[in-house]
């Protein structure tokens, strides 16, 4: 019930194309969902983050959509760059007595010029 | 303003010894969180301290210990290294209980246990 499942594992995307990454959840006592990028050698870096009681947030080329009825969230990359090639992370938080950042297990995008 | 600063970046130590990580959170930040990044496993909640305290262990053994300081910095210790501790470690803070505020990590402790 802590996991939260992301997919796809890699993806390939051209420059200037869409790139969509999926996360899913169980436990509804979530109520904080960020997305971190992480470059190889780097710790990660909060990219964009979402509570459920709105249904998207977009700051610049980044999009996430959250579906609360689903359980389900995603991360759009409009015009996608190759400066965006990295991996990205999906995570949870209740923010709660356990305070854990429950990650998923990563996306590594390659932004092909 | 200065970000999360971990140190060293790499450390390499003998199976069967001990490792201290370090770590000192952004400015003004009280909520200090340690996670292993083991290859293929994604990031794993190890510790949280706040205010001096232990607020929550991950699943790992005993061998693995922390502690954060009056100044709110906090060290990592791992004992009776192991060869799966292998790992990048990363240090996060925030400046109070919850991820619910902006969290940021540091750059991380690269251990590899030979």
């Amino acid at each position: 019930q802590q996991q939260v499942k992301q997919s796809p594992q890699s993806l390939i995307v051209q420059k200037g194309g869409i790139s969509i990454i999926n996360c899913a959840y169980e436990n509804t006592a979530f109520d904080y969902f960020p997305w971190y990028q992480q470059f190889p050698g780097k710790g990660p870096a909060l990219l964009i983050a979402i509570r459920p009681d709105v249904s998207e947030k977009k700051e610049g080329r980044f999009t996430i959509s959250f579906n609360k009825s689903a359980k389900q969230f995603s991360l759009h990359i409009m015009d996608s760059q190759p400066g965006d090639s990295a991996t990205y992370f999906c995570a949870a938080s209740d923010g709660g007595a356990t305070n854990k950042l429950i990650f998923g297990t990563g996306t590594l995008l390659a932004v092909q010029p | 303003e200065a970000g999360v600063t971990q140190s060293p970046t790499h450390l390499i130590k003998t199976r069967g010894q001990q490792a201290t990580l370090r770590c000192s959170p952004i400015s003004g930040h009280t909520s200090v969180y340690w996670y292993q990044q083991a290859l293929g496993l994604g990031l794993q909640f190890l510790l949280w301290y706040d205010e001096g305290e232990e607020r929550n262990r991950g699943n790992f053994p005993p061998r693995f210990s922390g502690r954060q300081f009056p100044n709110y910095s906090s060290e990592l210790n791992v004992n009776a290294l192991e060869l799966e501790d292998s790992a990048l470690y990363l240090c996060a803070s925030s400046p109070r209980q919850g991820w619910n505020t902006e969290a940021f990590f540091g750059q991380g402790t690269r251990l590899t246990v030979v």
